[in-house]
């Protein structure tokens, strides 16, 4: 079945830490990824596609097509960041992990 | 340009009760869709839209219907609620099935 998957419900740090969500996938063919944010009382929104190549907020997301990862990172948290996040995937219909709520701690 | 727009904000419905969520876009966007957002379960696909006249099945369709008569709506109907119709529903559009935009959501409570 065509799957995106997150693995970590939460994930909290201290401002200044690096972080790293993390994002697996499982469908076939060429592969076509996102990373949708949701702040406090904000609409979803895209923050990163991997066909950009992009880094957005400090934010960067690597396609690796051998472990079928596509994990988020920033070296530096700010508590700003502090938000829901879903990795989708394109499959012909756009579908989406299990979200990942990331807290900034300062 | 107000982008997706979703009515109602907040819905309280009884069991048994139907209604339909209504869903806008002004993009000209062919692709549109319905997501329920659930705690632990993530934004899951209910019905979506590749243009008008045109709809297809998610991954929980059941219990909910869509048509897509115009480019800019795609309302979404739910039948007979249950309360585990109780969620967070999302409409969304884009170009294609990528970067989608997305409405401010709908809060439903079935009682």
């Amino acid at each position: 079945a065509q799957r995106v998957t997150q693995p970590e419900k939460l994930l909290s740090v201290f401002k200044g830490a690096p972080v790293e969500l993390k994002c697996n996938y499982s469908y076939s063919g060429s592969p076509e990824l996102f990373w949708y944010v949701q702040y406090s009382r904000q609409r979803l929104q895209l923050l990163l596609r991997h066909i950009s190549r992009e880094s957005i907020k400090g934010f960067t997301a690597d396609l690796n097509k051998g472990e079928t990862s596509f994990h988020l990172k920033k070296p530096f948290a700010q508590e700003e960041d502090s938000a829901m996040y879903y990795c989708a995937g394109n499959t012909g219909k756009l579908i989406f992990g299990q979200g990942t709520t990331l807290q900034v701690k300062p | 340009n107000a982008g997706v727009t979703q009515t109602p904000k907040f819905q309280v419905l009884k069991t048994g009760q139907s209604m339909t969520l209504q869903c806008a876009q002004d993009m000209n966007h062919e692709y549109m869709s319905w997501y329920r957002q659930d705690p632990g379960m993530g934004l899951r696909l209910i019905h979506y839209s590749v243009g008008a006249g045109i709809t297809d099945q998610g991954e929980v369709p059941n219990g909910y219907n869509v048509s897509r008569s115009t480019t800019e709506d795609f309302p979404l109907r739910l039948l007979s609620a249950a309360p585990s119709q109780t969620s967070v529903y999302f409409c969304a559009s884009s170009y294609s099935a990528g970067e989608a935009f997305f409405g401010q959501g709908t809060r439903l409570t079935v009682v």
